[in-house]
């Protein structure tokens, strides 16, 4: 049980584009996801926390006119990158708790997103 | 505000040796979890611990948390070259069960 799927798992887009990430959890409900973002060689970086039916909570220094997440229901979270630049490929990551649950459970994690920006 | 260190950062190992990974965080939280990154993949969740004295083990992994130390250790018993990942610790905040995390321990063992 638990799952969460990402799609894509892969994508290479060119600069001055826009990529949306997809989130599901496909069988249980989240009232919250996280988005990470993962450099090489080094730890998970949240970059915010999604609200169902409000808006995302940006950590500093994450620009929340470039990474638009939407949590329309409480299965589906996005992020769009939009106008992509290189400097953005990144391997990205989605995470989400069973609701109800409280910190109890532990985050189940997407499979990521490797993001290539050209 | 919450941190979180594991030591070593990076830990290269013969095959059916022991050791341990040790993770300190900052401030109270009775909340910690383990999990393995193998390279390109996402993260799999390996032991979730909950309270003082807790002792999780699933095959030659084991895991333990003490809170008065702030301090979990996750102990690799009789290495096997599969263990080879990144092993994270993160710890709950306490606020919006957002995960603080370590760096990561980047394991490899060798046959």
């Amino acid at each position: 049980g638990a799952v969460v799927s990402q799609h894509p798992s892969r994508v290479i887009c060119k600069s001055g584009t826009s990529v949306k990430i997809e989130c599901r959890s496909l069988d249980f409900q989240a009232t919250t996801m996280f988005w990470y973002r993962q450099f090489p060689k080094q730890s998970l970086m949240l970059m915010a926390t999604s609200n169902e039916g409000s808006k995302a909570t940006y950590e500093q220094g994450v620009e929340k006119d470039k990474f638009l997440i939407n949590h329309a229901s409480l299965t589906l979270s996005t992020l769009t990158v939009t106008s992509a630049h290189p400097e953005d490929s990144s391997f990205y990551i989605c995470s989400a708790r069973p609701r109800g649950r409280g910190g109890r459970s532990p985050l189940h994690f997407g499979n990521g997103t490797r993001l290539t920006v050209t | 505000e919450l941190k979180v260190e594991q030591n070593p950062l990076f830990l290269s190992m013969q095959e059916g040796k022991n050791y341990t990974i040790y993770c300190n965080y900052s401030t109270t939280s009775d909340r910690l979890y383990w999990y393995r990154q193998d390279p390109g993949k996402s993260l799999e969740s390996l032991f979730v611990l909950l309270s003082n004295g807790a002792v999780k083990q699933e095959g030659r992994l084991m895991a333990s948390l003490d809170t008065k130390a702030r301090l979990s250790t996750l102990h690799i018993t009789a290495a096997v070259h599969d263990l080879s990942a990144t092993y994270f610790c993160a710890v709950d905040d306490g606020s919006n069960y957002q995960l603080i995390w370590g760096a990561g321990t980047k394991l490899i063992i060798k046959p």
